[in-house]
């Protein structure tokens, strides 16, 4: 069965530093999400992503936050300077059709850690 | 702001009897909710999910209703099995949009 994979499985940084989170979402997926949850909250979404642009983002990702597919194959997370409560698990998921109209799957997730 | 609520952090149900998660949600806009299982160190995988046009989903083992008037849903699994043993988290959405909102998860134990 496809699925959706994500490396690392483990980022450990500094604060400060930039890091980037990749997904291989399913190959004839056509949207794009990216999630995180902090240790024993709720998973929250960040962005979503069709058409090579942000379709919708949440108020969490701001300036330090992009998302970029720079192949036909990965999507990426980047955080261009990270902050200590940006710690969390990272999940990435993907649907073939728009949201409502087919079920996201998820990848295992990244768990970044900041120092 | 949460809008979308699960009051229940954690369940134990004995293998074999009915597992009722609940949620509840404060954004009458929301009108798609679906259910996701979680494990540990994995993503979350979908279960079911269910329209504001129905009342009721039901999927083997598993059935979500919906209850409008009261901005509640609730997942019924039946019977439980220990393999269930995982959070469930429900989730909600508004047509057009493509931001799921997550509830805080329930973690569920079936007993063996």
């Amino acid at each position: 069965e496809p699925e959706v994979t994500q490396t690392p499985s483990h980022q450990v940084t500094q604060m400060g530093q930039e890091v980037i989170l990749r997904c291989v979402p399913i190959s004839n997926h056509l949207y794009f999400y990216w999630y995180r949850q902090i240790l024993g909250q709720k998973v929250e979404f960040l962005v979503s992503f069709y058409n090579n642009e942000i379709s919708e983002k949440s108020e969490i990702f701001d300036d330090q936050f992009s998302v970029e597919r720079p192949d036909g194959s990965n999507f990426t997370l980047k955080i261009r300077s990270t902050k200590l409560e940006d710690s969390a698990m990272y999940f990435c998921a993907s649907t073939r059709q728009g949201p409502g109209r087919d079920t996201q799957y998820f990848g295992p997730g990244t768990r970044l850690t900041v120092l | 702001d949460q809008q979308v609520k699960q009051n229940s952090p954690s369940l134990s149900v004995q293998e074999g009897r009915i597992s009722i998660l609940n949620c509840d949600y404060t954004n009458s806009m929301f009108d798609y909710f679906l259910w996701y299982k979680k494990y540990p160190a994995e993503g979350p995988t979908f279960l079911i999910s269910i329209s504001s046009i129905k009342d009721k989903n039901e999927d083997g083992r598993f059935t979500v209703f919906l209850n409008k008037s009261a901005k509640h849903l609730s997942l019924h699994i039946v019977p439980s099995q220990p393999g269930d043993s995982a959070v469930y988290f429900c989730a909600a959405l508004t047509s057009g949009t493509y931001k799921y909102i997550f509830g805080t998860g329930t973690r569920l134990k079936v007993l063996a």
